[in-house]
């Protein structure tokens, strides 16, 4: 069970938009540490997505955004692709547990 | 440019202590604000962060792993090394190590490891 919560799965076709939620709680991103984004493909590295809610790595499209609002942050993707298939995951930081911690994990499959 | 790689043995027998290596280049560790992390993926399972090591030496670790998690540095070498006691079958997984900015956002991570733990 994770700390951040996560819908195990999303899809969209191409070209439409989709947004993926992260839940927390006060003791996280409600407290108002940062929450990071990452998408993951089978067999590579974890990529940074978005950082610090809203903003991008450089080379990142700005098909991707991330929000946030109290205790619950998003991604949407826009235009979607199929080359974004893949799984995306929240990132923060928990004061009672004194560490990173990730959501569950959303499999993005573009239809 | 930023790399990051780990190593270590792909198969360790119940109950042995693993040690993982991750090499970098493109920074350095004993530079302020530089951090490196560890973090481990199961089959099928989500991302999990284990341990972290600070430019200053201050080490953190997962509240469930901790009793058997060690975390350290060589700047030296440019290497943090972590070692994990006691393995499970459940440690099986991919570890990898990532660099750790400012804002406690992972921007860049090695290609992973698979540990496999088997008696």
């Amino acid at each position: 069970q994770s700390v951040l919560t996560q819908p195990p799965s999303v899809s969209g076709a191409p070209g439409q938009r989709v947004t993926i939620s992260c839940t927390g709680t006060s003791s996280n991103i409600g407290t108002g540490y940062d929450v990071h984004w990452y998408q993951h493909l089978p067999g590579t590295a974890p990529k940074l997505l978005i950082y610090s809610n809203t903003n991008r790595p450089s080379g990142v499209p700005d098909r991707f955004s991330g929000s946030k609002s109290g205790t619950s942050a998003s991604l949407a993707i826009t235009g979607l692709q199929a080359e974004d298939e893949a799984d995306y995951y929240c990132q923060s930081y928990d004061s009672s547990l004194s560490g990173v911690v990730f959501g569950g994990g959303t499999r993005l499959t573009v239809l | 440019q930023v790399t990051l790689k780990e190593s270590g043995p792909a198969l360790v027998k119940i109950t042995q202590t693993l040690t993982l290596t991750c090499t970098f280049s493109g920074f350095s560790l004993s530079t302020s604000g530089m951090r490196v992390s560890w973090i481990r993926q199961s089959p099928g399972k989500a991302l999990e962060w284990l341990a972290r090591i600070d430019w200053d030496d201050d080490k953190f670790y997962s509240t469930s792993l901790k009793t058997r998690l060690t975390i350290s540095k060589d700047t030296s070498k440019n290497q943090v090394v972590l070692t994990m006691t006691n393995m499970d079958p459940v440690d099986t997984a991919t570890y990898y190590c990532a660099r750790m900015g400012v804002v406690y956002q992972h921007d860049y991570w090695g290609q992973g490891t698979l540990v496999t733990v088997s008696s």
